[in-house]
């Protein structure tokens, strides 16, 4: 089965810096890979999608210029929270899409945490 | 915007219990998928239905899809302990996006 992973798990870091979450397919080209944010106890909220070789599409409300995205190659994208503060902490979890196909395989999730 | 409403918000049940989870949608749903998710953990693929009145069962996990295309639920038969986690709809909200809105989630508890 496809398979899609996620690095750090988890990443503690201070106010004012700047965090980069890769997200990789491992056995398939992901044309499309989805940034979603969940809060404890809550849904997950899609933020953008990233399209390979081109600028990610954000969702209403959330700035592209604190959550960078770069869908470099077919089998990476990365998220990077800039200038991060204690309200960015939350469980960052990606999910891909291979050519030719509907199904959104998702990865483990990276728990950000902000002191 | 399309909006998903799941019912109950949490659910605790006996082990052995059969129990239903419930998706409203605010417009008509092109594509209806469900997901399983431990806590701090990624998302379980369950099933996906696209047509309405559609049914399909995975072990003892059976999903259906109303005519209108605007209800789905999530029928669990004999819960299980490891039936426990929380439990999302997702719906394609059209256009050839191939995104998903995630509905409010239900927590299931199985007591053994």
């Amino acid at each position: 089965g496809a398979v899609v992973s996620q690095h750090p798990s988890r990443v503690i870091c201070k106010s004012g810096t700047s965090v980069k979450i890769e997200c990789r397919s491992l056995d398939f080209q992901a044309t499309t890979m989805f940034w979603y944010r969940q809060f404890p106890k809550q849904s997950l909220m899609l933020m953008a999608t990233s399209n390979e070789g081109s600028k990610a599409t954000y969702e209403q409300g959330v700035e592209k210029d604190k959550f960078l995205i770069n869908h470099a190659s077919l089998t990476l994208s990365t998220l990077t929270v800039t200038s991060a503060h204690p309200e960015d902490s939350s469980f960052y979890i990606c999910s891909a899409v291979g050519r030719h196909s509907y199904e959104q395989y998702f990865g483990p999730g990276t728990r950000l945490t902000v002191t | 915007s399309q909006e998903l409403e799941q019912s109950p918000q949490s659910l605790i049940v006996q082990e052995g219990k059969n129990l239903t989870i419930n998706c409203t949608s605010s417009k008509t749903l092109y594509g209806l998928y469900w997901y399983k998710q431990k806590y701090g953990e990624g998302l379980i693929f369950l099933m996906m239905l696209q047509k309405g009145g559609e049914e399909k069962s995975h072990e003892k996990i059976t999903a259906k899809l109303d005519e209108k295309k605007q209800q789905s639920s999530l029928h669990i038969t004999a819960s299980q302990p490891s039936h426990a986690g929380i439990y999302l709809c997702g719906a394609d909200p059209g256009g050839a996006t191939n995104k998903l809105i995630f509905g409010t989630g239900t927590l299931l508890a199985v007591q053994p």
